[in-house]
């Protein structure tokens, strides 16, 4: 079945430093999309890409799809300590709805 | 507007025991996605329903169940649990698209099971 791999698994960063996490799929995706999760709460979407080498900005995070759509990153320039927090990428496949999830990077800033 | 509400928040069960929780998807979608998390791991997908109906399963075992409302709620049952099945269940609300495009859950704040 589909696997999605992320790597790091855990990012310890001083506050301003940038920080990057990597997703790989085994599969070819129809999409990727990306969730934070605070210490003690519930993954919350941050966005979705569909297009090959697709690239989104979000204020201080960039987010890419490969051009192969099998491998996705996440990058946050000068992080700030609410930043902190477990990114999970997740691939859907071919069947709507069933994501996949990553393992998740977790991010500390250190202020 | 209403966000995804779960419950209870957090129950305690016996091995072999069996529990039922409980989701109300977020005001305007109609699809109700669940998720078990293990501390420490990424959620994994146990089953989606649409139009009441089991749409999608994960690879899970048939002793998890479940069912979704004509008011689009919906419930998960889980039979005869076993310690391993203490995890964060999330219920995962978002609209059903036919062309297979996704967008975003909204993800409820789930419910802490320990199996004990």
């Amino acid at each position: 079945g589909q696997q999605v791999m992320q790597i790091p698994q855990y990012q310890h960063v001083q506050e301003g430093e940038d920080f990057t996490t990597y997703c790989n799929s085994s599969t070819t995706l129809s999409n990727i999309q990306w969730y934070k999760q605070r210490p003690g709460g519930h993954p919350v979407f941050l966005i979705q890409l569909v297009k090959s080498g697709e690239v989104k900005k979000q204020k201080r995070l960039t987010f890419q799809f490969g051009e192969a759509k099998k491998n996705s990153s996440l990058h946050i320039t000068a992080t700030q300590t609410t930043d902190v927090g477990t990114y999970f990428c997740a691939g859907g496949g071919t069947s709507y709805g069933k994501l996949t999830f990553g393992q998740g990077t977790i991010l500390t800033v250190h202020p | 507007d209403a966000g995804v509400t779960q419950s209870p928040t957090h129950l305690i069960k016996t091995r072999g025991q069996q529990v039922t929780l409980r989701c109300s998807p977020k005001s305007g979608h109609d699809t109700v996605s669940w998720y078990q998390q293990a501390l420490g791991q990424g959620p994994q997908f146990i089953f989606q329903y649409y139009e009441e109906e089991e749409r999608q399963r994960g690879n899970f075992p048939d002793r998890f169940s479940g069912h979704q409302f004509p008011n689009y709620s919906s419930e998960l049952n889980v039979n005869a649990l076993l310690l391993g099945d203490s995890a964060l269940y999330l219920c995962a609300s978002s609209l059903y698209l036919r062309q297979g495009a996704n967008y975003g859950y909204t993800f409820g704040s789930g419910t802490r099971l320990t199996v004990v």
